[in-house]
């Protein structure tokens, strides 16, 4: 069965405080893993499509990478409007569907 | 991306009722998903409507309690039927990107049922 397992549930920096999220994940082949940002009350906001081993995409303060069994997101020196939590997704090759993790909330201190 | 328009934003609903949420998409997809997230907790795929045919329920969903119409390749409604307050979530719906954009989320509906 596919599977999305994410770590911390919960991670409290200071600003400035770099640190890494981790999405491990269990997928009869993957095509795709999706990283999303989520605000209270809102709809996910997609940040990144990860699609083979070893890739590696930036987006401003965040960077996210993918192995065969996991995926980081590294958040470097963040601000407290980085807080928001923070999703993985995976979407397996035969499937249509995606497969959310569940999510890990990340609090920025000024 | 596309840009999907949600309806209601929010409702506070009495418990037996029905409500039935919008799903509005400015481009033609094939595919739409509807989430559930429960407070606190991650998303959750109910269904994937396809236009054109019945839509596929995922375990533990079933088509009497949330019902889905597609009329056409840019709209979709989800109805949760008879509700109790253990419905009470933010209901999504969803579209499948192009290219290197993912999936794409509505703004969401905050169900609360008293």
């Amino acid at each position: 069965e596919d599977q999305v397992t994410q770590s911390p549930e919960a991670l409290r920096l200071q600003e400035g405080e770099s640190s890494s999220l981790n999405c491990s994940y269990t997928v009869s082949g993957l095509r795709g893993l999706f990283w999303y940002r989520q605000d209270p009350g809102k709809g996910p906001e997609f940040l990144f499509t990860l699609y083979s081993a070893g890739e590696e995409k930036e987006k401003e303060r965040l960077k996210a990478t993918l192995t065969k069994k996991e995926s980081f997101l590294h958040i470097t020196a963040p601000k407290p409007e980085d807080s928001a939590t923070y999703l993985c997704a995976v979407q397996a090759s035969s499937a249509s569907k995606i497969i959310f993790g569940s999510g890990t909330r990340l609090s920025i201190r000024p | 991306s596309a840009v999907i328009s949600q309806k209601p934003s929010r409702d506070i609903c009495q418990r037996g009722t029905s409500l039935t949420i919008q799903c509005q998409v400015d481009s033609q997809v094939t595919m739409m998903f509807w989430y559930r997230q429960q407070p606190g907790q991650s998303l959750t795929l109910i269904a994937t409507a396809n236009q054109g045919s019945e839509a596929t329920y995922e375990s533990g969903f079933v088509i009497d309690k949330f019902p889905i119409s597609r009329p056409n390749l840019t709209f979709s409604t989800l109805t949760v039927s008879n509700m109790s307050p253990e419905d009470s979530s933010i209901y999504l719906c969803s579209v499948n990107g192009q290219d290197n954009y993912g999936y794409t989320f509505g703004s969401g509906t905050r169900l609360t049922v008293v």
